[in-house]
């Protein structure tokens, strides 16, 4: 069965580092987005990327984060200057035009 | 800004007891989509309800929308321990990026 790959699983970084998290969503899906959850706490829409552009962003996605489709397969969210509050976890998504999203393993980000 | 509540929180049951989650939401929902997740694992997709009124089941799921689209439910018959994991409803917003708004998810516990 298709699945959504992230990697690393674990990134540990130090307080005003740069992190890329990587994804590589379902081959023949259109809609790609990031999530993040901190610890016990709900999941939160980060950004949407349709198309090669963001379509949509929320109030956490600042000018710190950033998203691109490098090549066919790949989408990555990049974080410029971690801070302590970027610890959690980064969930991407995919789908294609049916309902359901297809969310990765998550990758466990902790800034020290 | 947009939001769905989830109730309760947390909900312990011993094995074979049933459970029920809510969601409820102050505007009118496009639809609704249920989430599992596992003890470290990622969102799962369960099932999307659109209509009013719409009740649907998988095997000891039963999965309700409300008559106004205002609140959702998700009900377990007699709990078996495969069934512990956090349990979201989600909103995918009338903005339609397809982005999707996750209520603040009920985590159940199973004692066997």
């Amino acid at each position: 069965e298709p699945e959504v790959t992230q990697t690393p699983s674990h990134q540990v970084t130090q307080m005003g580092q740069e992190v890329i998290l990587r994804c590589v969503p379902i081959s023949n899906h259109l809609y790609f987005y990031w999530y993040r959850q901190i610890l016990g706490q709900k999941v939160e829409f980060l950004v949407s990327f349709y198309n090669n552009e963001i379509s949509e962003k929320s109030e956490i996605f600042d000018d710190q984060f950033s998203v691109e489709r490098p090549d066919g397969s790949n989408f990555t969210l990049k974080i410029r200057s971690t801070k302590l509050e970027d610890s959690a976890m980064y969930f991407c998504a995919s789908r294609l035009e049916a309902v359901e999203a297809f969310f990765g393993q998550g990758t466990r980000l902790t800034v020290v | 800004g947009q939001q769905v509540m989830q109730i309760p929180q947390y909900q312990h049951v011993q094995e074979g007891e049933d459970f029920t989650t809510y969601c409820n939401s102050s505007t009118t929902l496009s639809n609704i989509q249920w989430y599992k997740q596992r003890p470290g694992g990622h969102p799962v997709f369960l099932i999307q309800l659109v209509k009013s009124g719409e009740v649907k089941k998988q095997k000891r799921l039963t999965f309700q929308f409300g008559e106004a689209k205002k609140n959702s439910s998700l009900h377990i018959t007699a709990t078996q321990t495969t069934d512990v994991g956090t349990y979201f409803c989600a909103e995918p917003p009338w903005s339609n990026t397809g982005k999707l708004i996750f209520g603040q998810g009920t985590t159940l516990q199973v004692k066997p």
